[in-house]
């Protein structure tokens, strides 16, 4: 089983949609959680951390399930400013070493 | 404060060349991490380092060495580049203690 493993994607979404990333983690030992952003061609940024109890920013929420070793990414009323492709991060413990899925590229169309 | 930087922005080498990318940081940051992305991968953490004068090896470290003589600067080098190390190379650092890594722009690699 791959270390952090995501939808393959590409997600493609009308403008105003809802849509939904998954993510699932292999090590029961990963102490912090991440959804990185990516555009295309630029470097990666930091979207939001994910916590135990859910998070939200605006149009964006978070969740973990460490039982279950899954974390999600929900996007509200997609934009097109939201077409990137989105990574989910691990940290493993020590010394902030991340560990990176291959990602899921979202494409909002108008 | 210009973040993270990285020299070159894009690069082509021949089969068996060296080079060094250089990676900056102005914000006194403790850790500095070299990674690399391939199409259909994820990031995967080639060598980092938790403070001048010490690195580590990460995932995949052959082919690569690295430096860190200043706290704020992080060297890459190929020794003798191999067309498997064409790649985009993102260098990141963070404040020790602290989880969310600042990544540069990124080195576009192309090796013949």
């Amino acid at each position: 089983r791959k270390e952090v493993e995501q939808d393959p994607g590409p997600f493609n979404v009308p403008e105003g949609a809802t849509v939904a990333f998954n993510c699932t983690y292999s090590n029961s030992a990963s102490q912090s959680f991440f959804w990185y952003r990516q555009d295309c061609r630029k470097e990666p940024k930091l979207l939001m951390s994910v916590y135990s109890s859910g998070n939200e920013d605006g149009r964006f929420t978070a969740q973990l399930n460490r039982a279950s070793q899954y974390i999600s990414l929900l996007i509200r009323d997609s934009k097109l400013s939201d077409s990137a492709t989105y990574l989910c991060v691990v940290n493993k413990g020590g010394y902030s070493t991340l560990t990176f899925g291959k990602g899921t590229m979202l494409l909002v169309s108008p | 404060n210009a973040g993270v930087t990285q020299t070159p922005k894009f690069r082509v080498l021949k089969t068996g060349q060296s080079m060094t990318l250089l990676c900056a940081q102005d914000m006194n940051h403790e850790y500095m991490y070299w990674y690399r992305q391939d199409p259909g991968m994820g990031l995967r953490l080639i060598h980092y380092s938790v403070g001048e004068g010490t690195t580590a090896k990460g995932e995949v470290p052959d082919g690569y060495n690295v430096s860190r003589l200043k706290k704020q600067n992080f060297l890459l080098g190929l020794e003798s580049a191999a067309p498997s190390q064409t790649s985009v190379y993102f260098c990141a650092s963070n404040i020790a203690g602290r989880d969310t890594q600042y990544f540069g722009p990124g080195t576009r690699l192309t090796v013949l």
